[in-house]
């Protein structure tokens, strides 16, 4: 079946570090890749996504590229700052509304 | 436009007892998804409903059951409540099946705890 894995955390970064989460997959066919972000007490919110090989996906600065060959979808962010602190989910559908969703990773960015 | 709006926001159950979850999806989706959140198993996909009828079905055992009505909205079912139950309940609704690339939306969760 499905599956997700992504990097362990926490991960604690200084403002305007660099951030890089790890997220591999499995599947078949051809999945569409997603990163969901939770804040404290608050449900998923879509922060972006691809849907084929070689798509970028980008919001809010954060970027990831669908990377076929590498089964990875991996995010990044250039500066970080506080207010981005919250987990971060890698997920994916396999044509389907069903989402797989990675074990999350929880980021705390500080002054 | 109105998110996805789930209640009730918190329930304190007794085990044994049952429960019920609603959620409202966003005006135009006919898909809702329900998915449970603990620290232990992260976030585990309990079922999906589209027009009225159940598409897809998680690893779950029968006490969590679901429906959806004419109008889109989803109730969910738990009976004879286990401590472990006690999680976030998330709710997604989208455009429908068919939609592959669709968004799904969020609401803000239910968070029951079992006592």
């Amino acid at each position: 079946g499905n599956s997700v894995t992504q990097m362990e955390g926490p991960v604690t970064l200084s403002e305007e570090a660099f951030l890089t989460i790890n997220c591999t997959y499995t599947a078949t066919g051809y999945p569409s890749l997603f990163w969901y972000v939770q804040y404290p007490g608050e449900g998923l919110q879509l922060l972006l996504k691809a849907t084929k090989a070689d798509d970028k996906g980008s919001n809010k600065g954060f970027e990831a590229t669908y990377r076929k060959e590498t089964t990875s979808f991996h995010l990044e962010k250039g500066s970080v700052q506080v207010s981005d602190s919250a987990v971060y989910f890698c997920a994916l559908t396999g044509g389907g509304n069903k989402l797989t969703f990675g074990t999350g990773t929880q980021l705390k960015v500080e002054l | 436009k109105a998110g996805v709006t789930q209640t009730p926001r918190y329930l304190i159950k007794t085990r044994g007892q049952q429960v019920t979850l609603s959620c409202s999806p966003i005006s135009g989706h006919r898909s809702v998804s329900w998915y449970q959140q603990t620290p232990g198993q992260g976030l585990q996909f309990l079922f999906e409903y589209f027009s009225e009828t159940q598409r897809n079905k998680g690893n779950f055992p029968g006490r969590f059951s679901g429906r959806q009505f004419s109008n889109s909205r989803s109730e969910m079912n738990v009976s004879t409540l286990e401590l472990g139950d006690s999680a976030l309940y998330l709710c997604a609704s989208s455009l429908g099946p068919g939609q592959r690339n669709t968004e799904a939306f969020f609401g803000q969760g239910t968070r029951l705890t079992v006592v």
